[in-house]
């Protein structure tokens, strides 16, 4: 089962942030979280994952709080090109282990 | 584009024939691993194959085996096709560093009639 929970939808305007939550409550010590999104019929995309600090790459930001039992994903300035399912996993960041468990994910519309 | 190539893209099958589906990691990586996502689903673990050996598996039946080879390619069987296998079958590839990324190709849409 997936150890992430996530809302099932959410809306947002075209040009403002996209603010999307996750909860991983049980995250242990060495589980990175990660973010992938899917557009329809094509294949999960990364987006940008993390262990404690929060990160910001081209595409987004990652925040996670000091307790790390969630985290929320910004995309700063939503398109309509950015409306898809994502995905919030919870990773154990060893290389060896590729297996990710995906949950229902969140489907954002972003809306003109 | 995130490097991982995948084919055939679409393919349509007969119950009871077998498929074999084919992926090429991302340069630099040498894991790769398989997916299965039935429409409206998530994406559901199958294996994982590094150093040429099944490391990892899924909740998935005999039916579904696999094969890297020395350039860390990688194939897909499945055999005794059902139709519950149509599905999209997604490779993903990774190195084996701490917190690594794991980019996944465009898949392969498999419908069996």
């Amino acid at each position: 089962d997936a150890k992430t929970t996530q809302p099932t939808s959410m809306d947002c305007a075209e040009g403002r942030a996209a603010n999307l939550p996750c909860n991983h409550s049980t995250i242990s010590g060495n589980e990175y979280v990660y973010w992938y999104r899917q557009i329809h019929s094509q294949g999960p995309q990364y987006i940008i994952h993390g262990l404690k600090n929060n990160e910001t790459n081209e595409m987004a930001s990652l925040i996670i709080t000091e307790d790390r039992k969630s985290s929320t994903l910004i995309l700063p300035h939503a398109t309509l090109r950015d409306t898809a399912v994502y995905y919030c996993i919870v990773r154990d960041g060893s290389g060896n282990t590729g297996k990710l468990i995906f949950g229902q994910g969140t489907t954002l519309q972003v809306k003109p | 584009d995130a490097g991982v190539t995948q084919s055939p893209t679409h393919l349509i099958k007969t119950r009871g024939q077998q498929v074999t589906l084919r992926c090429s990691p991302k340069s630099g990586h040498d894991t790769v691993s398989w997916y299965q996502q039935a429409l409206g689903q998530g994406p559901q673990f199958i294996f994982q194959y590094y150093e040429e050996e099944e490391r990892q598996r899924g909740n998935f039946p005999d039916r579904f085996s696999g094969h890297q080879f020395p350039n860390y390619s990688s194939e897909l069987n499945v055999n005794a096709l059902l139709l519950g296998d149509s599905a999209l079958y997604l490779c993903a590839s990774g190195d084996r560093g701490l917190g690594n990324t794991i980019y996944f190709g465009e898949g392969s849409w498999l419908t069996v009639v």
